[in-house]
């Protein structure tokens, strides 16, 4: 069970649009709909953005959205705003009622 | 309103067992579906999974740590205790738990959080 892979920076400009992958492998990603996102800011605990792949919490800007195709999964942040600045982290189930993170995405708003 | 709480020693030397609770408020360990996860973080690093109990005492380890990890619940205090044998420096980290709903796949509450530190 090894991580799930990210890029470990993305930049984007206020009103921008920009995509977070997450790569996986058939054991995870490619075989669940399972795929859940957390934004962290500095200090502070992960906060669920994205669950079940593209099912958005109550409470969530429709600014974020997710999506999946093959053993990669995708956070999008439309309309990019400074408090976006945050770091990003895929999770995925593993089966077995596991579950494995990504390294995380340190998104910075230019 | 959902909350948790998690508890421990901040220092734990080499070799020794880390015991950490977690106290939660706004739901029952009970309902079935529901569950009670641990996510750790070493500085400037990402999150790592631990361990998760369910509601009906089924427990799930990480692979790598499940020889070093035991969760255990008591319902009745509202609690979820996580024991870690044999600590090694890098095992210093922040350790979270967190809340598994039962009607969305995801953690979806989390608590703030405790360092630990491993160090002689």
């Amino acid at each position: 069970q090894s991580a799930l892979t990210q890029p470990a920076s993305v930049s984007g400009s206020p009103g921008q649009s920009i995509t977070i992958t997450c790569t996986g492998t058939s054991s995870d990603v490619g075989s669940y709909n399972l795929v859940s996102w957390y934004q962290q800011h500095p200090g502070k605990a992960p906060k669920l953005m994205i669950y079940e792949v593209s099912k958005r919490p109550s409470g969530v800007s429709n600014r974020f959205s997710g999506s999946k195709s093959g053993n990669t999964a995708s956070l999008t942040i439309s309309g990019l705003q400074a408090e976006d600045e945050a770091d990003y982290y895929c999770c995925s189930y593993a089966g077995s009622s596991t579950w494995v993170f990504g390294g995380g995405t340190k998104l910075t708003v230019l | 309103q959902i909350t948790l709480k998690e508890s421990g020693p901040t220092l734990v030397k080499p070799t020794q067992t880390l015991t950490l609770t977690c106290t939660f408020s706004g739901f029952s360990l009970s309902t079935s579906g529901v569950g009670v996860g641990w996510i750790r973080q070493p500085p400037g690093k990402a999150l790592e999974w631990l361990a998760l109990i369910y509601w009906n005492d089924d427990k799930r380890y990480s692979p790598s740590l499940k020889s070093r990890l035991t969760i255990t619940k008591d319902t009745s205090k509202n609690q979820v205790v996580l024991t870690m044998t044999n600590m090694d420096p890098v095992d210093t980290a922040t350790y979270y738990c967190a809340h598994r709903s039962g009607q969305l796949v995801a953690f979806d509450y989390w608590g703030q959080g405790t360092l630990v530190t491993v160090s002689s």
